[in-house]
């Protein structure tokens, strides 16, 4: 177990809704990433928040959005659902934003957009 | 931009045999990683090269990170079903601890 946890583990929505994911770091760990995995792929990176800032983006258009709170946990806020946003999405905790660091891994909020 | 790609795809072994994947990236790492995913899992750490040429053991998991620092490998020796699972290599881009991840490597062993 990672420590790291994420809720809801699996959620249907329609296109044009917005969802929100939430993940609980590992204790001690500052600073989230949120990637999302498509069927068959390897993980895309989304967004990473250290200290309740974001710190860093990927290919991700802005209705891609987050936080992060003062005990570190993390939302991901997804607005206008598209059918190609159905996909695995996993938070990483870390302990180092600048230096290399395993990645804690949650079990991941499996989403699928009808 | 940079990219991570990893061959092969798909990989179906008989326990008892040897197994590799292969990584390269398009750009120069300054460390890689590799994680294993379980089917229906999340990603779990395996572990971190980042030295250049630098070889690491596990068990029976072989880790190298090449000389130039673009590519890595992983070797299985005598593979056992617990060995099952996808294998990712993910590299860094503009600052540590954000990953660029391959398409991974997908390990089938029959028993």
């Amino acid at each position: 177990e990672t420590g790291v946890t994420q809720s809801p583990t699996h959620l249907i929505k329609t296109r044009g809704q917005q969802v929100t994911l939430r993940c609980s770091s590992q204790s001690g760990h500052n600073t989230v990433s949120w990637y999302q995995q498509a069927l068959g792929q390897g993980p895309q990176f989304i967004f990473q928040y250290y200290r309740e800032e974001e710190n860093g983006r990927g290919n991700f258009p802005p209705r891609f959005s987050g936080l992060q709170f003062p005990n570190y946990s993390s939302e991901l806020n997804v607005n206008a659902l598209e059918l190609d946003d159905s996909a695995l999405y996993l938070c990483a905790s870390s302990s180092k934003r600048d230096q290399p660091g395993e990645l804690f891994f949650g079990e991941g909020s499996r989403l699928t957009v009808l | 931009g940079q990219q991570v790609m990893q061959i092969p795809q798909y990989q179906h072994v008989q326990e008892g045999e040897d197994f590799t994947t292969y990584c390269n990236s398009s750009t120069t790492l300054s460390n890689i990683q590799w994680y294993k995913q379980r089917p229906g899992g999340h990603p779990v750490f395996l572990i971190q090269l980042v030295k250049s040429g630098e070889v690491k053991k596990q068990k029976r998991l072989t880790f190298q990170f090449g000389e130039a620092k673009k590519n890595s490998s992983l070797h299985i020796t005598a593979t056992q079903t617990t060995d099952v699972g996808t294998y990712f290599c993910a590299g860094p881009f503009s600052n540590f601890n954000k990953f660029y991840f391959g398409s991974g490597t997908k390990l089938n062993v029959k028993p």
